[in-house]
């Protein structure tokens, strides 16, 4: 069936160094998105991908990167550069429409990553 | 400098009467809004949204009441169940055909109480 998969949903890491977190959607969206979450707080734009090979920075992307090679893959990296790694991170896709009705996105699960 | 705000951040109701849900923001370029409904440790799930250009949505029991002059929206729950206890997230876009570049509110955590 049709969905966003993030993994893995707990992630420990050492403080210095890189993590990847994996997401893969089949829902053939074009456009993927990477978010934050921190207690108390609404959701927070990393990264975004509108097509294959090309991203753009949201609000906080400073200390990540992310790369588009697949339609299907949206992998977010934590670097050592992240001053508070320890978040929820939420992936998210969508259609991309020209004109017309509205859209939605739809999100993943969550990796809970945890940086000590 | 918050674009979207949820004043609220619990609320608590009785199953079966209404639960109302608000949401602020400043932006006047956002052109469509959405509410998500979110369960710890678990990805948000969409439940309604309303363009702009509309100021009422309703779906089931959840109705979606935009006052754009105020910048200002709410949801509407009728009637509240148990199973609608979670967090209710508010969002908002400049960009409503691509559904995911949002600005989300900090959330309000519902409980209907049996």
């Amino acid at each position: 069936d049709g969905g966003i998969t993030q993994s893995p949903k707990y992630l420990f890491r050492k403080e210095g160094q890189n993590v990847t977190l994996s997401c893969e959607q089949n829902l053939n969206h074009d456009a993927m998105y990477w978010y934050r979450q921190d207690p108390g707080q609404g959701l927070r734009l990393i990264y975004y991908s509108q097509i294959v090979n090309d991203f753009q920075k949201g609000d906080i992307a400073e200390g990540y990167s992310v790369s588009r090679e697949k339609k299907e893959s949206f992998p977010l990296t934590v670097t050592s550069a992240q001053k508070n790694p320890t978040a929820f991170y939420l992936c998210a896709s969508s259609i991309i429409l020209a004109q017309g009705p509205n859209t939605e996105a739809f999100f993943g699960q969550g990796t809970r990553l945890t940086v000590v | 400098d918050q674009q979207v705000k949820q004043n609220s951040p619990s609320l608590s109701v009785q199953e079966g009467r209404i639960s109302i849900l608000n949401c602020d923001y400043t932006n006047s370029m956002f052109d469509y809004f959405l509410w998500y409904k979110k369960y710890p440790a678990e990805g948000p799930t969409f439940l309604i949204s309303i363009s702009s250009i509309k100021d009422k949505n309703e779906d089931g029991r959840f109705t979606v009441f935009l006052n754009k002059s105020a910048k200002h929206l709410s949801l509407h729950i009728v009637p509240s169940q148990p199973g609608d206890s979670a967090v209710y997230f508010c969002a908002a876009s400049e960009d409503g055909n691509q559904g995911g570049k949002l600005i989300f509110g900090q959330g309000t955590e519902l409980s209907v109480k049996p």
